[in-house]
């Protein structure tokens, strides 16, 4: 099954502590994407990356890394986490090659940093 | 910089009835509009995609339109269900912001009562 993979799926943590969320495709996409979810302002793309070894800033990307290393794996890592990066994240992929360049949505992981 | 714009921001209808969400975009070089479907506290299940040379799309429904020039799109609900009570996003993709990337709306919270 075609499907993006997110863990942890639930985190709760403490400022400072660093911690990483890991994201996975098995649909040999080139491109991925990582977005965070707050209530009022929508979905809001944090960093993405075209393929291995190429990332880039998105929106905003103060207070976390990413990188990809694998064509299927992005994990998102943020080293010293504050309470306001507690926000539901999601990471997407898809095929810049392949039309119409749908692309597809993990399950969400909800950090909260207390 | 491609703005997007749900209205209205929360919809409540007895079953059996037709309605339409409305999309705004600020830009009309757009590359794609995609509608998701969120559940609460859930990740976002794909619903239609509309390439930008496309007028509409259906599937069961759900049918979504596109009218670039104007800025708009619908996503037109028949027979509405308890079943179909989630919040729904359109998000755009377009050249002048990296067509892999997807600006989205707020949402269209839909509660549908039996």
């Amino acid at each position: 099954e075609a499907q993006v993979t997110q863990n942890p799926r639930y985190l709760i943590t403490v400022t400072g502590k660093k911690l990483t969320v890991t994201c996975s495709q098995n649909m040999n996409h080139e491109y991925m994407s990582w977005y965070r979810q707050d209530p009022g302002l929508g979905l809001r793309q944090i960093y993405y990356s075209m393929n291995v070894e190429v990332t880039d800033k998105g929106d905003v990307p103060e207070g976390y890394k990413v990188s990809r290393k694998e064509k299927r794996n992005f994990p998102l890592i943020l080293e010293s986490p504050s309470p306001n990066q507690t926000s539901l994240y999601f990471c997407a992929s898809s095929s810049p090659g392949r039309a119409p360049y749908e692309q597809y949505f993990g399950p969400g992981t909800r950090l909260t940093v207390t | 910089k491609q703005e997007v714009t749900q209205i209205p921001a929360a919809l409540s209808v007895p079953e059996g009835e037709n309605l339409v969400l409305n999309c705004s975009f600020t830009d009309s070089a757009i590359y794609n509009l995609q509608w998701f479907r969120q559940d609460p506290g859930k990740g976002l299940t794909s619903l239609l995609l509309i390439q930008s040379s496309q007028r509409e799309q259906t599937s069961g429904r759900l049918n979504a339109s596109l009218d670039k020039s104007s800025g708009r799109s619908t996503l037109y609900i028949a027979a509405s269900q308890p079943g179909d009570s989630a919040t729904y996003l359109c998000a755009v993709s377009s050249p002048n912001t990296g067509f892999q990337k997807l600006v989205f709306g707020t949402g269209t919270r839909l509660l549908v009562s039996p």
